[in-house]
């Protein structure tokens, strides 16, 4: 069975703060991304990386900043909390290929106050 | 015009019924198409997905494609009170990057 998993359910941060967000796959996937969920706004996309060190940018990708020192992991930086990224955040990792899903973490609810 | 299209709802049905989700795509040359489920304070998970035309059936659920009108669908036999979530449409665009577009998402409800 695939498995992402996400450093924290839940996550509360002072505005200002720097945050780290992280998520592991254990399937050699190549590829990892990051999105956000709001209500009303969907699922939109933040970053994804394709290899190890490589990323691109998503739909959203103010304020936010990415790493991917080795294949399994996939980190998510907020350098300077703002209240306006209080949110659920879901990674996923897949193959690369057109017929390959995406297997989604638990999602990290972070709140900034 | 959003790449990936979905009403929003919520649509109701009641128990037993069938439950027809649908979903438009932009990108003529998408090449597979996915459709996840998410369960409230839940990530997405994967029912079923599809990439030629016509119709691929798994248990209850029916993925239904027409490439030529850009649409896909999901029904849902014999609804139950468990299939009360939101179903969200995911389209593999042209390229080859892995990168799925999501749907803003459908929520059904099934009444008892």
């Amino acid at each position: 069975d695939v498995k992402v998993t996400q450093s924290s359910r839940y996550l509360v941060k002072r505005t200002g703060e720097k945050v780290f967000l992280e998520c592991v796959q254990d399937m050699d996937h190549e590829n990892m991304f990051w999105y956000r969920q709001d209500p009303g706004l969907g699922l939109r996309l933040i970053y994804f990386s394709y290899d190890v060190k490589m990323k691109e940018k998503g739909d959203i990708p103010e304020g936010y900043s990415v790493s991917r020192e080795k294949k399994e992991r996939f980190s998510l930086i907020l350098e300077s909390a703002s209240t306006n990224q209080t949110s659920m955040y879901l990674c996923a990792s897949s193959l690369t290929g057109g017929f390959y899903e995406q297997y989604f973490g638990p999602g990290t609810r972070l709140t900034v106050t | 015009q959003k790449e990936v299209e979905q009403n929003s709802g919520p649509l109701s049905v009641p128990e037993g019924a069938i439950a027809s989700l649908n979903c438009t795509y932009s990108d003529r040359g998408s090449q597979s198409f996915f459709w996840y489920r998410q369960y409230s304070g839940k990530s997405p998970e994967l029912i079923m997905f599809i990439y030629s035309n016509g119709d691929k059936e798994d248990g209850r659920f029916t993925a239904q494609l027409n490439k030529a009108s850009q649409y896909v669908s999901l029904l849902i036999r014999d609804s139950q009170p468990s299939d009360s979530a939101t179903y969200l449409c995911a389209v593999r665009g042209s390229s080859n990057t892995g990168k799925l577009i999501f749907g803003q998402g459908t929520t059904l409800q099934v009444k008892p």
